[in-house]
Order: C-alpha cells, then structure tokens, then sequence
C-alpha cells in the first residue's frame, strides 16, 4: 500500500480555517485519498475523499493537487469539537481494494477558543 | 447512516482469563469486518479480516491462537482475546467496509480492555 506522510500535530484557533497536509508522493493512478478522523476515545469517522478533483461536503473540502502527490484537508471554521488525529490514507480501487484501511500516524489537531 | 455497535464498551478482567467483544452492523449485512488494535497515543493497527462463513486472515505478527475471531452471520464478527495479559490492554475496534461501489468505512465505538 502507497504511504501518506503527515505532520504529527497542528494547532489552531477557534473559528479560523485550518489546512492539514497529507504527502502522497507514491500514489498510483488507482488510488482514491480517504480521511478519516478519530476523537478521544472514539472509532475512527469519514471525513471525506476524492480522486482527482477537489471536493466538498458537510464536514471539510479536500483539495488535491494536480500531480495528485500531496492533498490537503480545509476545515472551513474550525471549532472545539473538530479536535481530533486526523487521518490521510490511500484506498486501491477496483480490484485492488480488499476493504481494509491502513492507518499512518495522523496529525493531530488542537483547537484553542 | 449505517451503524456498527461493539459491546462490551469497556472490560476489566483478571490475567489469565478469556474476554469476548462482539462488532455488530446494525442495518446493514457485512461478509467482512475488520479488527484493529490501538495502544495509547498510537495509531490504529489492524489486526485481522473476519470473513463470514470461513477463516479470518490475520496480519503479519498477529497470533491466531490469542486473537480468536468467528464471523457467525452476517451481521456479527467477534474478537475472543484467549488467556489475556496485561500487554494485551488496549482500544480495540472493529470495521466494516463499505458496501460495492461506496467508499465510506464504518467503525464501531471501540472496546477499552484493561488486564490486570
């Protein structure tokens, strides 16, 4: 499975948007980029993920480059609930996906008020 | 959304004994799941597939006679930690991966087992 490189943790303040990258520099064509999120004590939650194409949802956008060796997770506001290791993993698609995710260390995020 | 339960939420027992955590999809079939294994301020370590109807696979260090996982229905995976030890303490949680054609994975609460 293709690696992700992460910072190990990022702070930021209330309200204010946040960027957190993920380095995906082996990634193959086949590779969808999948985030994931765990809060303290939880099971890990989808975020969000893409291919190409940057997305949006609910919760965040990702934004991809265009070499696709890097991505990036935008929290537009982020507040006291969004502390939380975020994930970044790389997911085979077609037959290469047997289902199974392969967590890194994430980054962690603090969200001072 | 689709739901994934585990049960007990916490467990303490004594060294030596055997403990039992059920992963359950509440609406949804699941012919995999998966278990990890999380240590304090680690990250998740996945541990096994369970497949239903046949033998989990286990990952590369995992010790089949410790971890024992029956995957009985379609809708229950378990997790029997045998003869537990105090290094054995730790998060675990289980997955069920997304249905064809979706992307989203989802993971029960997690089971904290403390040995002592």
């Amino acid at each position: 499975d293709a690696k992700t490189t992460q910072p190990n943790s990022m702070e930021s303040n209330e309200e204010e948007p946040v960027h957190l990258p993920c380095n995906h520099s082996t990634i193959s064509g086949t590779d969808y980029i999948h985030w994931y999120r765990q809060l303290p004590s939880q099971g890990p939650e989808y975020v969000i993920h893409g291919l190409t194409s940057n997305v949006n949802n609910r919760m965040a956008s990702l934004a991809i480059a265009e070499d696709r060796k890097s991505s990036t997770l935008i929290l537009h506001r982020a507040t006291l609930r969004d502390a939380a290791v975020y994930y970044c993993i790389l997911r085979p698609h077609g037959s290469g996906n047997t289902g199974k995710l392969i967590f890194g260390q994430g980054t962690t995020l603090q969200v001072k008020p | 959304g689709a739901v994934v339960s585990q049960h007990p939420s916490r467990v303490i027992c004594k060294s030596g004994t055997s403990v039992k955590i059920e992963c359950r999809s509440l609406d949804f079939q699941a012919t995999t799941m998966f278990w990890y294994r999380q240590f304090p301020k680690q990250s998740l370590m996945l541990m096994a597939t369970s497949n239903e109807g046949s033998k989990a696979t286990y990952e590369q260090g995992v010790e089949k006679d410790k971890f024992l996982i029956n995957h009985a229905s379609l809708t229950l995976s378990t997790l029997t930690v045998t003869s537990a030890h105090p290094e054995d303490s730790s998060f675990y949680i289980c997955s069920a991966p997304p249905g064809q054609g979706r992307h989203t994975q989802y993971f029960g609460p997690g089971t904290r087992l403390t040995v002592l």
